[in-house]
């Protein structure tokens, strides 16, 4: 069990580019969840999967924001025309079926400049 | 309105005092978990409350879940200063298995 993997850890962009992070859960985990977290504050929920269906997208910030998990393992989360206000952590979170406790990557801290 | 709310936001103290940070809520939590950040890191998780009145202990931590499961508390007993780092509680409003609503978390700071 090596946890719950995000790539990259560190992201810089110009405003206006698009970018993508990768999520890799535990490995038995069927569940994986995306949230931002900006400074001072919680982690904000945006959007989860079971398996590869996306149950609930109705949180993610806006219609540039979206994810995937194409085969049910690894997801992405892009965001296109980035946005300083775009600027914070993203994390990654897994859990299984049977035990409803959510485990959270390192994240990927996004600069927008 | 935030639907946790966590207090205090900062606590400063020396080693080896006490201390009690609170998570409250007006709505019933199915469950509650606390979780332990530090910077540029994800949460880790403490431990998950589940029963109301329940109260469990990690070494020199002890968790409490209200009576009517809306609230939560963590005191830190003997405080050092491996234990500094945003603490956060989150949980499910009504169970369900979606994303976590979380508070905005106690930044605790221990000093030597």
């Amino acid at each position: 069990d090596t946890g719950v993997s995000q790539d990259p850890r560190h992201k810089i962009t110009k405003r206006g580019q698009n970018v993508t992070f990768r999520c890799d859960p535990i490995s038995e985990h069927n569940r994986l969840y995306w949230y931002r977290q900006t400074l001072g504050q919680g982690p904000e929920f945006l959007t989860y999967f079971q398996n590869e269906a996306q149950l609930e997208k109705s949180r993610l910030l806006s219609d540039r924001f979206s994810a995937e998990r194409p085969k049910g393992s690894f997801s992405t989360l892009e965001i296109q025309r980035t946005e300083q206000g775009d600027s914070a952590m993203y994390l990654c979170a897994s859990s299984s079926r049977a035990k409803n406790i959510q485990y959270f990557g390192a994240g990927t801290r996004l600069s927008v400049l | 309105t935030q639907l946790l709310e966590q207090s205090p936001q900062f606590l400063s103290i020396q080693e080896g005092e006490n201390l009690t940070v609170y998570c409250n809520s007006s709505s019933v939590f199915s469950s509650l978990q606390w979780y332990r950040q530090e910077p540029g890191e994800g949460p880790v998780l403490l431990v998950t409350v589940v029963t109301g009145g329940e109260v469990k202990k990690l070494k020199r931590l002890t968790f409490q879940f209200g009576d009517a499961r809306k609230d939560s508390s963590l005191h830190i007993t003997a405080a050092q200063p491996g234990d500094t780092g945003l603490y956060l509680c989150a949980g499910h409003p009504g169970g369900g298995a979606d994303g976590l609503t979380f508070g905005k978390g106690t930044h605790l700071i221990i000093q030597p």
